[in-house]
């Protein structure tokens, strides 16, 4: 079952563009690709999910390569209001991370000004 | 209202106390969890109903009872708890799909629990 590992910790500044690598070596077939922000104190968000290739949307953008054994999440031109844990997972339906939808230790991002 | 509503926000109750929390959802979701987040420790899956029927019970300890009443509400009993058992419990809720395919949840801003 596909199992994720992500930096514990990335430092940036406002306005740069922030790249978040999520490894995901075991990835099955069927499996997607799925990205949530969290604050403090409040419940992970949903931000991007996609398959393959390379998604978009008003937030962020997700770049998965052919072989899918990773992912890139990249948030552009960064704020003080993106200082938040970034979680990674992987899975189909029921099943993420080799588990029921369950949530590795994230991505602490530190936005400084 | 819109999304995923916990109720209450926060909550002390000593480890005698009978409380509950309570979850709804106005997303038309046939799936809806709870997690359990303690301080500086990743999410850790609860309990998920999948048209109001459990299907996973992750080891919970017995003094958490959930429910499951109908497709939009979510309860989590809580009784005889532990200081330990302190924690930010989120509810959240997704439309499974009903082959394979891709599940996005949608938490609620979650209940804050203090065991005295």
């Amino acid at each position: 079952l596909a199992k994720t590992t992500q930096p514990i910790s990335m430092d940036s500044y406002e306005g740069q563009e922030v790249n978040i690598t999520c490894s995901h070596n075991n990835i099955a077939t069927n499996d997607y690709i799925t990205w949530y922000q969290q604050f403090p104190s409040q419940g992970p968000r949903f931000i991007i999910q996609g398959y393959k290739t390379k998604v978009t949307n008003e937030v962020a953008s997700l770049f998965i390569p052919a072989d899918r054994k990773s992912s890139t999440l990249s948030l552009p031109r960064v704020s003080l209001s993106d200082t938040a844990v970034y979680y990674c997972l992987v899975g189909d339906g029921w099943k993420a991370a080799g588990n029921k939808l369950t949530f590795g230790g994230g991505t602490r991002v530190l936005v400084k000004p | 209202e819109t999304g995923v509503t916990q109720t209450p926000r926060h909550l002390v109750m000593g480890m005698t106390n009978k409380k509950s929390l309570k979850c709804e959802q106005h997303l038309g979701h046939n799936a809806m969890y709870w997690y359990k987040q303690s301080a500086k420790k990743p999410l850790e899956l609860m309990f998920v109903y999948s048209l109001e029927e459990r299907v996973e019970n992750n080891s919970v300890p017995s003094r958490f009872s959930p429910e499951c009443p109908n497709s939009s509400h979510l309860f989590l009993h809580l009784h005889t708890l532990q200081p330990e058992d302190s924690a930010l419990y989120l509810c959240a809720s997704s439309q499974v799909p009903t082959d394979s395919g891709a599940n996005v949840l949608t938490f609620g801003a979650g209940s804050r629990l203090t065991v005295l």
